[in-house]
């Protein structure tokens, strides 16, 4: 059971467009973050969100935490192409173990 | 500081083999965590250690097992392989388990 459900599986876009990407889910966590992975590499955190409401912003990147602290939404503006690669969405609770979504694929091309 | 690093890299079994993957976390960090990443289902968790004992354990077979040595390493070990372990095997280490993973580039394992 995928506990997080990612929104879109895939986006390709045009250098310069802002896009947002969804990550949703019915159970509540603590935290919440977000990772980027590229081809051939391991995922790389790019940010945590804990609080219910909260709203960070990484450059051209911001995050959103869902008030009852269930979902949340990574927005990138005028995006380039060294921002292609897999966005993945990842749930914290009680056990020491991340639920992860099965990501979001995005390909900014020239 | 040295990034968290698996090998080897890649291999390729037949089924019914066995395999042992290694990890050495970030200096300093004493919880591993293992995950396998497919295509269909994404990251999903294996299991996690903190000083030697394993604290959280995913929904996989018994044939999936680790350990952790008193110097934070970690192996796993996935016994009488079948089709469907062929996936990528991350590791990732943190720092008292504060929930920010730091991950390698993972074990890509084929299994034929």
């Amino acid at each position: 059971t995928q506990l997080l459900e990612q929104s879109p599986q895939f986006l390709s876009i045009q250098e310069g467009e802002n896009l947002t990407v969804y990550c949703n889910s019915s159970s509540v966590f603590s935290s919440l973050q977000w990772y980027r992975q590229e081809p051939g590499e391991g995922p790389v955190l790019l940010v945590t969100v804990v609080t219910g409401g909260e709203v960070k912003k990484l450059k051209r990147l911001t995050f959103q935490f869902g008030d009852a602290r269930k979902d949340s939404s990574l927005h990138i503006t005028a995006a380039q192409p060294g921002d292609t690669g897999l966005y993945l969405c990842a749930g914290a609770n009680s056990g020491y173990a991340l639920n992860f979504g099965k990501g979001t694929s995005l390909l900014v091309t020239p | 500081k040295a990034g968290v690093t698996q090998t080897p890299r890649y291999l390729i079994k037949t089924r019914g083999q066995q395999v042992t993957l290694s990890c050495s976390p970030i200096s300093g960090h004493r919880s591993v965590s293992w995950y396998q990443q497919t295509p269909g289902q994404g990251l999903q968790f294996l299991f996690e250690y903190f000083s030697e004992t394993q604290r959280n354990k995913g929904n996989f077979p018994g044939r999936f097992s680790g350990r952790q040595f008193s110097n934070s390493r970690s192996e796993m070990n996935v016994s009488t392989l079948e089709l469907g372990d062929s996936a990528l095997y991350l590791c990732a280490s943190s720092f008292e388990n504060t929930g920010e993973l730091f991950f390698g580039e993972g074990s890509r394992l084929t299994v034929l």
